[in-house]
C-alpha cells in the first residue's frame, strides 16, 4: 500500500524556521514528483510547490505566496520529501500535507499523507 | 493565477438523491486539466476525478465529472451516507489552484 507520513509540525515562533518531513513507502519514490499542500484552519486547500523526480532534473516550482521562503527537497535513498519553512508568519498556520504527483507533467495528487499541523505563534 | 469558484457553498440533500456540484474557472482550461477531491472531517483529501471526467482508481461509478473550458461539474448520482463531505475542484492547466469547496450535508 502507498503510504505518506508527515512529521515535524508543531508550535514555532514567527520568524523562525521549521522542516517538515514526508516519509513514503509502497511505491518507487524516485519515479514520482512530490508536492506540498496546506490547509489553514477552517479554510480551503493551497498548493505550495513541488519537486520533480531526478529523472526530470529534480527541479522545483513554488507558489508565489511562499517562493523564496519555502524550499522543497528530496532524499531518494530514504524515500523522503522535505519542506523547509523559513521566516514563518502567523499566516503559515495550517495543516501541511505531503502529496504524490499522479503524473509526470500534470500536477494533480493521487495520494496524500494524513497531514502535520503547524502553528505559528509567539 | 486561475481562480476557481465553486457553487453552491453548501448543498443539503438526503441519501439517495442526486448531487450536482459546479466549478467555474476564471479562464478557459485548454487541456481540461481539472480534478475533484473529497475531504471528510479530520481526513486528508481523496482524489475522485482527474482530467475533468476520468475516475481515479477505486472510485465508485456514482461519481462522475464533466465539462470543459470554464465550466465543470461533479455529479453524484445517488448519495450514499458516506458521501457527505466537502468537495474541492483543482485545476492543473497552470500553477495549481483549488476552489473554495462545496459542503454536501445531510
Amino acid at each position: 500500500d502507498v503510504q505518506l507520513v508527515e512529521s515535524g509540525g508543531g508550535l514555532v515562533q514567527p520568524g523562525r524556521s521549521l522542516r517538515l518531513s514526508c516519509a513514503t513507502s509502497g511505491f518507487t519514490f524516485g519515479d514520482y514528483g512530490m508536492s506540498w499542500v496546506r490547509q489553514a484552519p477552517g479554510k480551503g486547500l493551497e498548493w505550495l510547490g513541488f519537486i520533480r523526480s531526478k529523472t526530470y532534473g529534480g527541479t522545483t516550482q513554488y507558489a508565489a505566496s511562499v517562493k523564496g521562503r519555502f524550499t522543497i527537497s528530496r532524499d531518494d535513498s530514504k524515500s523522503i520529501a522535505y519542506l523547509q519553512m523559513n521566516s514563518v508568519k502567523t499566516d503559515d498556520t495550517a495543516v501541511y500535507y505531503c502529496t504524490r504527483n499522479a503524473a509526470t507533467w500534470e500536477l494533480f495528487f493521487d495520494y496524500w499523507g494524513q497531514g502535520t499541523p503547524v502553528t505559528v505563534s509567539s | 493565477e486561475i481562480v476557481l469558484t465553486q457553487s453552491p457553498g453548501t448543498l443539503s440533500l438526503s441519501p439517495g438523491e442526486r448531487a450536482t456540484l459546479s466549478c467555474r474557472a476564471s479562464q478557459s482550461l485548454s487541456t481540461s486539466y481539472l480534478a475533484w477531491y473529497q475531504q471528510k472531517p479530520g481526513q486528508a483529501p481523496r482524489l475522485l476525478i482527474f482530467d475533468a471526467s476520468r475516475r481515479a482508481t477505486g472510485i465508485p461509478a456514482r461519481f462522475s465529472g464533466s465539462g470543459s473550458g470554464t465550466d465543470f461539474t461533479l455529479t453524484i448520482s445517488r448519495l450514499e451516507p458516506e458521501d457527505f463531505a466537502v468537495f474541492y475542484c483543482q485545476q492543473y492547466d497552470s500553477s495549481p489552484t483549488f476552489g473554495g469547496g462545496t459542503k454536501v450535508e445531510i
